[in-house]
């Protein structure tokens, strides 16, 4: 039953240094979702793709590009890391765009 | 601009009290708020509800949509410490599904 997974869990890079972020479902969901979540901020939305072959920008796209791969698959690239991208970043899915979105554990970005 | 706001932002209990958080909202084509609940890693979702479904209750949480005054309330009874964690509270539009988060709640609750 895993859910919503995201690799890796943790990573440190330099900045300009280019990396993407996995994240698979296995819940046969349509919708999913990158996040980025900063003290005192809440969750704010990076890319999302509604279904399937479908990408569009959320609260705060610059400086990163997706990929919906296939239904399962979602991932999130950083072309030129910068230290205000320094972060914890959460993968979710959902039904549907209108139903409740289930997450993952996170990735934890550190750029130095 | 939409937005979403969440008072307070911290909170600090003792076993037993009753909490009451607060979520209010600016929102254009709002369709539903929902409420999370994150300790130490993924959000977990608790309620969602929408213009047909303003209360919701699971065991000791319960939480209520006011659409006129456009806020919702999370009441937690007989806090236990299992309940320290942030809980946040986000909004959805009529169309495209996209969420906004509030800044949450840091409850603490103390034995």
């Amino acid at each position: 039953n895993a859910g919503v997974t995201q690799t890796p869990k943790f990573q440190v890079l330099k900045t300009g240094q280019s990396m993407t972020l996995q994240c698979a479902q296995d819940m046969n969901h349509n919708s999913m979702y990158w996040y980025r979540q900063d003290p005192g901020m809440g969750l704010r939305l990076i890319y999302y793709s509604a279904s399937e072959g479908t990408t569009d920008k959320g609260e705060v796209p610059n400086g990163y590009n997706v990929s919906r791969l296939n239904k399962r698959e979602f991932s999130l690239r950083l072309e030129s890391a910068a230290p205000s991208q320094t972060s914890v970043y959460f993968c979710a899915s959902s039904e549907d765009p209108y139903q409740p979105q289930h997450f993952g554990d996170g990735t934890r970005l550190s750029i130095l | 601009e939409d937005k979403v706001v969440q008072s307070p932002l911290s909170l600090v209990v003792h076993e037993g009290d009753t909490v009451t958080l607060n979520c209010s909202y600016e929102v254009t084509n709002f369709r539903s708020l929902l409420w999370y609940k994150q300790e130490k890693k993924a959000p977990t979702f608790l309620f969602m509800l929408t213009s047909s479904g303003i209360e919701k209750k699971s065991g000791r949480l319960s939480s209520i949509l006011d659409k006129k005054e456009l806020s919702s309330i999370l009441n937690i009874t007989a806090t236990q410490t299992g309940d320290s964690a942030i809980y946040l509270c986000a909004v959805t539009y009529n169309q495209g599904g996209k969420l906004i988060f509030g800044q949450g709640t840091e409850l603490s609750v103390k034995p």
